[in-house]
């Protein structure tokens, strides 16, 4: 089946720190991979997204490539700040599943001045 | 921002209550999807629908019926509240199922149930 592991947080960082944020997934044949970020109270927003294999997504200073052999697609950020706080999801679409996203379980980042 | 608004934003009910969130969307698309968050489980799909009056089941659908009468709205009905259907619930709109099309969220109902 489709499924989405992501690393368990929460992950607490100081501000201008190196971040990771682990995702592998599970799917059958091509999947597009996807982060989303939820800032508190809020809904989700696309943050980054890669559609095939080698694809590198970048926004707001956050990448993640898509490693097709390692099954992966890690969220970085070199330098993170306070406003980057909020809960950050991976997920993948099949797409023979009418746009259905498989979430992973969301990792909580919170970054002090 | 999308134009996407669910109603109501709070709810607190009791267990046996049947209870209907709405999703609107001003967007016109075509595909919307309810899903809901819990704690140690991300977002999991309830149902989700690609077109007026076409719907189909997702991850979790027990317990849950949608309707979708009109472009715009997209009703999840819970029958009969259960403790277990304690959860916010996001709606989310897409123009196609493509995975270039990306996927807009709601801000959400937090529904508890006594």
């Amino acid at each position: 089946g489709n499924s989405v592991t992501q690393m368990e947080g929460p992950v607490t960082l100081s501000e201008e720190a190196f971040l990771t944020i682990n995702c592998t997934y599970t799917a059958t044949g091509y999947p597009s991979l996807f982060w989303y970020v939820q800032y508190p109270g809020e809904g989700l927003q696309l943050l980054l997204k890669a559609t095939k294999a080698d694809d590198k997504g970048s926004n707001k200073g956050f990448e993640a490539t898509y490693r097709k052999e390692t099954t992966s697609f890690h969220l970085e950020k070199g330098s993170v700040q306070v406003s980057d706080s909020a809960v950050y999801f991976c997920a993948l679409e099949r797409g023979s599943t009418l746009g259905r996203l498989y979430f992973g379980r969301g990792t909580q980042l919170t970054v002090w001045p | 921002d999308a134009g996407i608004t669910q109603s109501p934003r709070h709810k607190v009910t009791e267990t046996g209550t049947p209870v209907t969130l709405r999703c609107h969307q001003t967007e016109n698309h075509r595909y919307m999807y309810w899903y809901r968050q819990d704690p140690g489980h991300g977002l999991r799909l309830i149902h989700y629908s690609y077109g007026v009056k076409d719907t189909d089941k997702g991850e979790v659908s027990d317990g849950y019926s949608v309707s979708r009468s009109k472009t715009e709205d997209f009703l999840l009905t819970l029958e009969s509240a259960t403790s277990s259907q304690t959860s916010v619930y996001f709606c989310a709109i897409s123009e196609s199922s493509s995975s270039y099309n990306e996927q807009f969220f709601g801000p959400g109902t937090r529904l508890t149930v006594l």
